[in-house]
């Protein structure tokens, strides 16, 4: 099956720094999603991409969609306390006249931890 | 402003007993997904439903079975349960294929 690789695997920074965090995949998807979940919560949907070489930002967060299909990355700038929690992407494959219903193919998520 | 509800949160079962998990959204979404989620792996699609009256084994679907009751409501459960499936457990929705996943707050489950 598809893999997803997804660096780094945790990040410890300081409030106000910038953070970047990336993910490839041995094959292409159609959509790149990048997902947040805080402690005993469910993923929540930050920014979704549709499109080769999308550039799409949500607030303090950027997100692109790689112009080969096969990675995707997200910023998040002037880092605040309340940034702390697992990012995960994910990748989603369909065909044209096809169906993809929820096979989201996950990474195994970024630890962000942000010190006051 | 409910969106994706699970029950119970928490869990605890010994081998070989047998549990239901709840989900229900208010959303009027089409599509009802179940995941299970440890550690460094990311989530992992167990069953989903694309539509009412329909359901289909997703990336990890032994030892679970599920029933879509109707457009609202999808449940998981386990026959048998086994150590191997302790796990927090996401119930996720949407609108139309293609679409991004909602998901619930999890159900935590340990088996002993």
């Amino acid at each position: 099956g598809q893999q997803l690789n997804q660096s780094p695997q945790s990040m410890f920074i300081q409030e106000g720094e910038d953070v970047s965090m990336n993910c490839t995949s041995s094959s292409i998807f159609n959509t790149w999603l990048w997902y947040k979940q805080d402690p005993g919560e469910g993923p929540v949907l930050l920014i979704a991409l549709y499109k080769a070489g999308e550039l799409t930002s949500n607030g303090r967060l950027t997100a692109q969609f790689g112009i080969t299909r096969k990675d995707s990355f997200l910023n998040i700038s002037a880092s605040i306390p309340s940034d702390v929690g697992i990012y995960f992407c994910a990748g989603q494959l369909w065909s044209a006249g096809g169906t993809s219903y929820g096979k989201l193919t996950f990474g195994q998520g970024t630890i962000l931890t942000v010190h006051p | 402003n409910a969106g994706v509800t699970q029950t119970p949160k928490f869990q605890v079962l010994k081998t070989g007993q047998s549990m239901t998990l709840q989900c229900a959204q208010d959303m009027n979404h089409n599509s009802m997904y179940w995941y299970r989620q440890d550690p460094g792996m990311g989530l992992r699609l167990i069953y989903y439903s694309a539509s009412e009256g329909t359901t289909d084994k997703g990336e990890v679907p032994n030892g679970y079975n599920v029933s879509r009751l109707n457009k609202r409501e999808f449940s998981l459960r386990l026959e048998s349960a086994a150590p191997s499936q302790t796990s927090v457990y996401f119930c996720a929705s949407n609108r139309l294929d293609q679409s991004p996943l909602h998901f619930g707050n999890g159900t935590r489950l340990t088996v002993t």
